[in-house]
């Protein structure tokens, strides 16, 4: 069964105190891997896609890593606006469109 | 910058009533999605749609429905509103599956709470 486990559930930083979220996924075949950002009573935004293993993708001050098993999300420096919760997602081959997600890790930064 | 929209954004309601979540987008996707999400929770997908007139059921069972009569219009209606369906609902779009990696826009959701 195709499944996605997020950890830590939630996790507390102070101002520029660089750390890393996990996302674990078992899979079909992974078509993607998509990691998304949810603001309290907002929907998700987009952040990366990923497609296979040793891929990489910047975006300020995060970066995003895949291996067969799991993805990596660095925060470098983070600030308090980069407080939200992370989603992680996989797509698998022959499931064209539909994500299965993980439950998503609350970030809190502290200045 | 979202160009999916949920209206309405919170909704309160008696158990028994009927109701219509709706959904736009200006994007011009083919596909469409609705999401369930409760606190700490992850997404569970209950519907979608390839296309005006495709609707599929998701993974989580559901007692709603949908309808794609028009590319930008995706509504989910509850026939009789319960307890059960206090959640937040997301809509979703994303481009055709030829192009399959597409990521999914998402609108803000409409939070239910039935009473």
């Amino acid at each position: 069964e195709d499944q996605v486990t997020q950890s830590p559930e939630a996790l507390r930083l102070q101002e520029g105190e660089s750390s890393s979220l996990n996302c674990s996924y078992t899979v079909s075949g992974l078509r993607g891997l998509f990691w998304y950002r949810q603001d309290p009573g907002k929907g998700p935004e987009f952040l990366f896609t990923l497609y296979s293993a040793g891929e990489e993708k910047e975006k300020e001050r995060l970066k995003a890593t895949l291996t067969k098993k799991e993805s990596f999300l660095h925060i470098t420096a983070p600030k308090p606006e980069d407080s939200a919760t992370y989603l992680c997602a996989v797509q698998a081959r022959g499931n064209t469109g539909k994500l299965i997600f993980g439950q998503g890790t609350t970030l809190q930064v502290k200045p | 910058e979202a160009d999916i929209y949920q209206t309405p954004r919170y909704l309160v309601i008696g158990t028994g009533k009927k109701i219509t979540l709706e959904c736009s987008q200006t994007m011009g996707h083919d596909k469409m999605y609705w999401y369930q999400q409760d606190p700490g929770m992850e997404l569970h997908l209950i519907h979608y749609s390839y296309g005006v007139n495709s609707t599929e059921k998701g993974d989580l069972s559901s007692e709603s429905t949908v309808s794609r009569i028009r590319t930008e219009h995706f509504p989910l209606t509850l026939e009789s509103a319960r307890p059960s369906h206090t959640s937040q609902y997301l809509c979703a779009s994303s481009e055709y599956p030829g192009q399959g990696h597409s990521p999914l826009h998402f609108g803000n959701g409409t939070r239910l709470t039935v009473t």
